[in-house]
């Protein structure tokens, strides 16, 4: 069974603080992503990576930076959170090659972020 | 630039009754997929559509794509409570990673 995990399901911030997230998959994916989501705004892609080291900018990429040092983990890091990152934060895995059966994205269950 | 159009962006319907909500789209891809978010959880998959008319079914719902059209359906057949949940199409970009770019969303909302 497929499996994205993300480090934390909520997590409450002050402005300013370093702040980490994590996201591990078991499934040997090559692409992985990081999303927000906010209310009417559906999902918008901050970073992906397609390679262990890689990473491209999303749609959304200001005030974020990420790290992929392994295959199977990708992080997301906001150098100094602010209150309008305040959201729900969804990793995300794939299989690079378009040809295979399941070639979709795989969601980890979120972690709700609240920048105070 | 690639858009997702959805709507309605929220859908109050009776149980029994029928519905269909669209997905449109603003440039050529070869693949439209549909998720289902319940609240609080994250994204689960419902269906993959790769070419244009291509028709999946699971149970009350039912997927369309016409790439001609640049349009999917996501049709609900005599609605239940537990299909309640917000519904997202996500449109692949094509090029390069898979990059998707999701609609805003649709909030349904079952009543007995």
């Amino acid at each position: 069974d497929v499996k994205v995990t993300q480090s934390s399901r909520y997590l409450v911030k002050r402005t300013g603080e370093k702040v980490f997230l994590e996201c591990v998959q078991d499934m040997d994916h090559e692409n992985m992503f990081w999303y927000r989501q906010d209310p009417g705004l559906g999902l918008r892609l901050i970073y992906f990576s397609y390679d262990v080291k890689m990473k491209e900018k999303g749609d959304i990429p200001e005030g974020y930076s990420v790290s992929r040092e392994k295959k199977e983990r990708f992080s997301l890091i906001l150098e100094s959170a602010s209150t309008n990152q305040t959201s729900m934060y969804l990793c995300a895995s794939s299989p690079l090659d378009r040809a295979v059966t399941r070639y979709e994205q795989y969601f980890g269950p979120g972690t709700r972020l609240t920048v105070t | 630039e690639l858009k997702v159009e959805q709507n309605p962006l929220f859908l109050s319907m009776q149980e029994g009754k029928n519905y269909t909500i669209y997905c449109n789209y603003s440039t050529t891809s070869d693949r439209l997929y549909w998720y289902r978010q319940d609240p609080g959880k994250s994204l689960e998959s419902l269906f993959v559509l790769l070419s244009n008319g291509a028709v999946k079914q699971e149970g009350r719902l039912m997927a369309s794509l016409d790439t001609k059209a640049r349009l999917s359906t996501l049709h609900i057949t005599a609605a239940v409570h537990d299909l309640s949940a917000t519904y997202f199409c996500a449109v692949d970009e094509v090029q390069g990673a898979q990059k998707l770019v999701f609609g805003q969303g649709t909030r349904l909302t079952i009543n007995p």
